[in-house]
């Protein structure tokens, strides 16, 4: 069975400020890891995916997120915050198995919420 | 369409009234799925479609909650009897296959409300 954990479920940053927001996900078998961002009275958009490539993985709007095997962890960051960042965060963990066919789990979310 | 499309966008129904809400993937995509985002539970999977068939139906709350696919296109989310704890935003996605790691598009959801 596969969980994802993320560690606050809200962060709240300056504008300018470095965004970090923490994923550790629970799996018996390699995962393939997600980040998604939900925008109010919107669904989900993809920012980036680790589907066992390159273990830094660059996204749009300036986020990136480093698989960790070692610490089961999968955390997002951005270098410097923007207002337009404020949303809802969620990690999601799918099976990376030949027979699986990418369902996702998803964490509780995280809103990130940017001051001026 | 240039990406997922559902409708109605808000339903407001009554307690024990059956709701249909439909989903119009993206041309080409034969994977489809449905969950189910609220507050007290987050997201939650409901049923995995390829093509037409559903090899996982394992998400479907109760025997009240159904889904069909036809022309491995638009697919159907139907709610019977519907009760409060329905109530919920209902969330259609679609990739291109249902392999894992494949880039899973989501549509803007359909919000219910049960009353």
């Amino acid at each position: 069975a596969q969980s994802v954990t993320q560690l606050g479920s809200h962060v709240s940053v300056s504008e300018g400020a470095l965004v970090l927001l923490r994923c550790n996900y629970s799996s018996s078998v390699p995962p393939y890891l997600f980040w998604y961002v939900q925008y109010p009275n919107q669904g989900l958009q993809l920012l980036l995916k680790y589907t066992s490539a390159a273990t830094l993985v660059k996204g749009i709007n300036g986020f990136e997120a480093e698989f960790k095997k070692s610490e089961t962890s999968f955390h997002l960051t951005k270098p410097s915050a923007h207002m337009s960042d404020a949303a809802e965060y969620f990690c999601a963990v799918s099976d990376a198995g030949g027979t699986s066919y990418g369902k996702l789990t998803f964490g509780q979310g995280t809103i990130l919420t940017v001051h001026p | 369409g240039a990406g997922v499309s559902q409708s109605p966008s808000n339903k407001v129904t009554e307690k024990g009234k059956d709701v249909e809400l439909r989903c119009d993937p993206i041309s080409g995509h034969t994977a489809l799925y449905w969950y189910r985002q609220s507050l007290g539970q987050g997201l939650e999977f409901l049923i995995y479609f390829q093509g037409n068939s559903a090899p996982d139906k394992s998400g479907l709350p109760s025997d009240r909650f159904s889904a069909e696919r036809t022309g491995g296109s638009v697919s159907t989310l139907t709610i019977q009897r519907t009760q409060q704890e329905d109530s919920a935003v209902y969330l259609c996605a679609s990739s291109l296959g249902g392999r894992a790691g494949n880039t899973i598009y989501f549509g803007e959801g359909s919000w219910l409300t049960v009353v």
